[in-house]
């Protein structure tokens, strides 16, 4: 199976633009969440999903939306990108089924915003 | 938020034993994970403690003692391809994740 998916590998976007990065997972999983991750700082959470049609406001939210109309898809908008929006950026997802919970991490999007 | 502290470098022998440490100050604890990341690539799972103790996986393992809000990742036999970026997650309460800023360790021959 594909596992995690994400597109654009990665992009040039100019300031005040506005840029949907996506998010596929064929895992069924229940759970699905965006991070950034910043040198020094490590990956934060921006925004999370428990399950279709419900999302929440993770560490870093400001300047994100997201949506979760159906299991499979997360996608993350910058609606008026900043340069300090230049990170890498990891969708993860995981079943919430008991247990550990892992997440599991999509390949990353690296955004520059100019 | 959480408080969660690793080492930001260390650097070990191929063959040598390497050991990654990670402090934690949180409330609602409900596991610690260990992710490994190579160089422009996603984190991938290596391990998760929930209750005290050492968990063995191989040339690695972890450990967590709860009352001290400390875990280490124990890495074996260490290998070049070892060379990567080692995260120490803590959960708190339910299923987010709080992520320290990760240990570079670099394998020399």
């Amino acid at each position: 199976t594909a596992g995690i998916t994400q597109a654009p590998t990665s992009q040039i976007l100019a300031a005040g633009r506005s840029m949907t990065l996506r998010c596929t997972q064929d895992m069924r999983h229940n759970a699905m969440y965006w991070y950034r991750q910043d040198l020094g700082l490590g990956l934060r959470l921006i925004h999370y999903s428990n399950t279709a049609g419900t999302t929440g406001k993770g560490e870093v939210p400001d300047g994100y939306s997201v949506s979760r109309a159906n299991t499979d898809d997360f996608p993350l908008t910058l609606a008026s990108a900043v340069p300090s929006q230049t990170s890498v950026y990891f969708c993860a997802s995981s079943d919430m089924a008991g247990g550990p919970d892992t997440q599991y991490f999509g390949p990353g999007t690296r955004l520059t915003v100019l | 938020g959480q408080n969660i502290d690793q080492p930001t470098e260390m650097t070990a022998t191929e063959g040598a034993i390497v050991q990654i440490n990670c402090t934690y100050q949180t409330s609602g604890f409900n596991g610690l994970f260990w992710y490994q990341q190579h160089a422009g690539e996603a984190p991938t799972f290596l391990s998760y403690n929930v209750l005290d103790g050492l968990e063995e996986k191989g040339r690695f393992s972890s450990f967590l003692s709860r009352s001290k809000g400390y875990s280490y990742l124990l890495l074996k036999e260490l290998q070049m391809k070892d060379s990567a970026s080692y995260l120490c997650a803590v959960r708190q309460g339910d299923y987010k994740l709080s992520f320290g800023a990760g240990t570079t360790v670099t394998v020399r021959a």
